[in-house]
């Protein structure tokens, strides 16, 4: 596609519940990234991929924080046992290649923990 | 570690003013990138500028223009005549060669009024 697709736009979970957010990479793109952005903040890496491969996952903030990207292209990012803390919005970004740093954002999803 | 100072929480100016939004980083590294991104209301990160830190050249784009001196550790971003389509939230982000992650300031809230 033209851009970095994520979805779905908006999430209201309730405590306890799982979620799961799909990003669609621009196609070809070879890295992509998953970003965290709280309230007012700037945005906190959580993970990276090079193809399928999970090169980086340093910063995800607990176990209940899951990422996939099993054919190189989509990717989910997916959360167990929400908690409010976990209220924040989700970017992912791509890239062409793994030394090009022209990233592409997309929109994110927000998420509500409630 | 890196880190990145983005002191001016919010900024309000009046249109056609010229406003700098200043950005100090910390690093270790000797070799290291430094962004500006614009997000808007919509919420994407829309990158604006790469600045590699054997490139101290100030750059200018536009209305945009950009002062890097690594004696202060600084990568600083004027807008000169600013226009109401300017108002978002700017980041800042600083990358190492070596590592995955951007890591962001917390932003500076821009408003242009009429």
């Amino acid at each position: 596609g033209a851009g970095v697709s994520q979805s779905p736009r908006y999430k209201v979970a309730k405590r306890g519940q799982d979620v799961a957010l799909r990003c669609d990479p621009i196609s070809g793109h070879v890295s992509l990234f998953w970003y965290q952005q709280a309230l007012g903040q700037g945005p906190e890496f959580l993970t990276y991929f090079q193809n399928e491969a999970q090169l980086d996952k340093s910063g995800l903030p607990s176990d209940r924080f899951f990422a996939e990207r099993p054919e190189g292209s989509v990717s989910t990012l997916k959360i167990q046992r929400t908690q409010q803390e976990d209220s924040a919005v989700y970017l992912c970004a791509s890239s062409l290649a793994r030394q090009d740093y022209g990233y592409t954002f997309g929109s994110g999803t927000r998420l509500t923990v409630v | 570690a890196q880190k990145v100072t983005q002191a001016q929480t919010e900024i309000s100016v009046v249109e056609k003013e010229d406003v700098t939004l200043d950005c100090v980083y910390e690093t270790r590294d000797t070799t290291y990138y430094l962004f500006w991104y614009k997000q808007p209301p919509s919420g994407e990160l829309v990158f604006l500028i790469r600045r590699n830190s054997f490139d101290e050249q100030n750059e200018i784009s536009g209305r945009y223009s950009w002062n890097f001196q690594k004696s202060t550790s600084s990568f600083n971003f004027t807008i000169t005549a600013s226009q109401v389509v300017d108002s978002a939230v700017y980041f800042c982000a600083l990358k190492s060669n070596s590592g995955y992650a951007l890591n962001f300031g917390k932003g500076t809230s821009l408003l242009v009024t009429p």
